[in-house]
Parts: C-alpha cells; sequence; structure tokens
C-alpha cells in the first residue's frame, strides 16, 4: 500500500535554531517527493520537488534531501523565523498516476520568540 | 505558477443545505482537483474535475453527495449536498502544472456546519 510516514508529528523551536523535519514512504513506482508548507486557515504552498536522480533541492533557508533507496526524504529549515510557524507536508507521487498524490500527515512547526 | 481564487472563502451553513464553492484559475489548465482537509488531518482527494465529461471520484466520495463542474479550462464548482456535521472540513482546489510537474492549491474554504 502506498504510504508517507512523517515525524515529528509536531516540533516546538526558539526562533534562530535549525530543525529536521523527517519523512518515510513506500510509494511505488516513485516519480516525485514534494514538501510543502501550510500556514494555517491557507492552502498548502511548494516549497521543493526532487525526482529520482536528485538528492538535495534548496528554497532559500529550506532544503529537501532524498535517499531514494531508503526511501526517506528530509527538510531542514535553517536559522528559523517565526513565519516559519505552519505544517509541513511531505507528499509523493507514483509515476504511472503522476497526479496523484499521497500525503503525509504532516508535521506542526511552532517557531517561538 | 497558477494563481488560484476560491469563493467563499469560509461559510457556516445549517444542516440539510447545500452550499456550492468556486474554484477560478487564472490560466488554463488540464487537471483540476478538489479535495478535503478534516480539521487536524491531511489533505484527501475528493475527485478530478474534467473538462466537458463527468467528474473522477475517489473512493469514498459520491455525486450525489458533491457535484462537481467544469465547464471550462480556468474555473470548476464544487457543491456539499445535504450537509452534516461531519462535512465540516476545508475544501480546497487544485491545479497541475505540467511545466514546473507540481500542484498548486487554492486557499480553501473553511466550511461549518451546525
Amino acid at each position: 500500500k502506498n504510504q508517507v510516514e512523517q515525524s515529528p508529528q509536531s516540533l516546538i523551536i526558539l526562533e534562530g535554531k535549525n530543525c529536521t523535519l523527517q519523512c518515510n514512504y513506500t510509494v511505488s513506482p516513485f516519480s516525485n517527493l514534494r514538501w510543502y508548507k501550510q500556514d494555517t486557515g491557507r492552502g498548502p504552498v511548494s516549497l521543493t520537488i526532487m525526482t529520482f536522480s536528485e538528492n538535495t533541492k534548496s528554497n532559500g533557508r529550506y532544503t529537501a534531501t532524498l535517499d531514494a533507496d531508503t526511501k526517506q526524504s528530509s527538510l531542514h529549515i535553517t536559522a528559523s523565523q517565526l513565519s516559519d510557524s505552519a505544517s509541513y507536508i511531505c507528499v509523493v507521487s507514483a509515476r504511472d498516476s503522476s497526479y496523484k498524490l499521497i500525503f503525509g500527515s504532516g508535521t506542526r512547526l511552532l517557531v517561538r520568540p | 505558477s497558477a494563481v488560484i481564487s476560491q469563493k467563499p472563502s469560509r461559510d457556516i451553513c445549517q444542516r440539510g443545505t447545500s452550499l456550492t464553492i468556486q474554484c477560478q484559475v487564472d490560466s488554463q489548465v488540464t487537471m483540476m482537483f478538489w479535495y478535503r482537509q478534516q480539521p487536524g488531518q491531511s489533505l484527501t482527494l475528493i475527485a478530478t474535475a474534467n473538462q466537458g465529461s463527468e467528474a473522477t471520484y475517489e473512493s469514498g466520495f459520491v455525486i450525489d453527495k458533491f457535484p462537481i463542474s467544469r465547464p471550462n479550462l480556468t474555473f470548476s464548482t464544487l457543491t456539499v449536498s445535504n450537509m452534516s456535521p461531519e462535512d465540516s472540513s476545508i475544501y480546497l482546489c487544485s491545479v497541475e502544472s505540467r511545466s514546473s510537474d507540481t500542484q498548486y492549491f487554492g486557499p480553501g474554504t473553511r466550511l461549518t456546519v451546525l
């Protein structure tokens, strides 16, 4: 069964600190993996998208990694800001139906001053 | 990127009534989708809105409950029919961009059913 699992479920960090969110998946055949940021009351916004051949991609202070062998991804946030407080969702698409996305349950991040 | 707007942004409705949610995209897109996000949960795909034909529903969702229209390549509506408190959710419209190989999401419609 295609699944995406994220950890931790929630995380509280102090402003300026770094953090890493984890994503494990069992989607086959794999097409790509996306990280989305969802602010409260808003729709998800794409941060990164990685295909099988990519093992790292950055978007400002956000850096995503992908290990296609172990089927793991991480999202690293550097020098966190209060505006980083949001849910971060790992999403995987399967090659046979790339528009049908498998969503993780998300990690809820709270950045405190 | 695609810019997506939804109307209404939120609504509070009575049990047994229906609500139609509109989704407008600023460019022509082939694939449009409707999702539901229940409180504290991740997104669940309701259906794919097909232009000029009936929507394709996912398991657990039926046309009588969630009728969808897609009259052209920039607009779609989702109706939540005969609502009950269990329908209280955020409903999101999204589009697939082949050029960037990602999905863009609308801001969502927060529905509360009393």
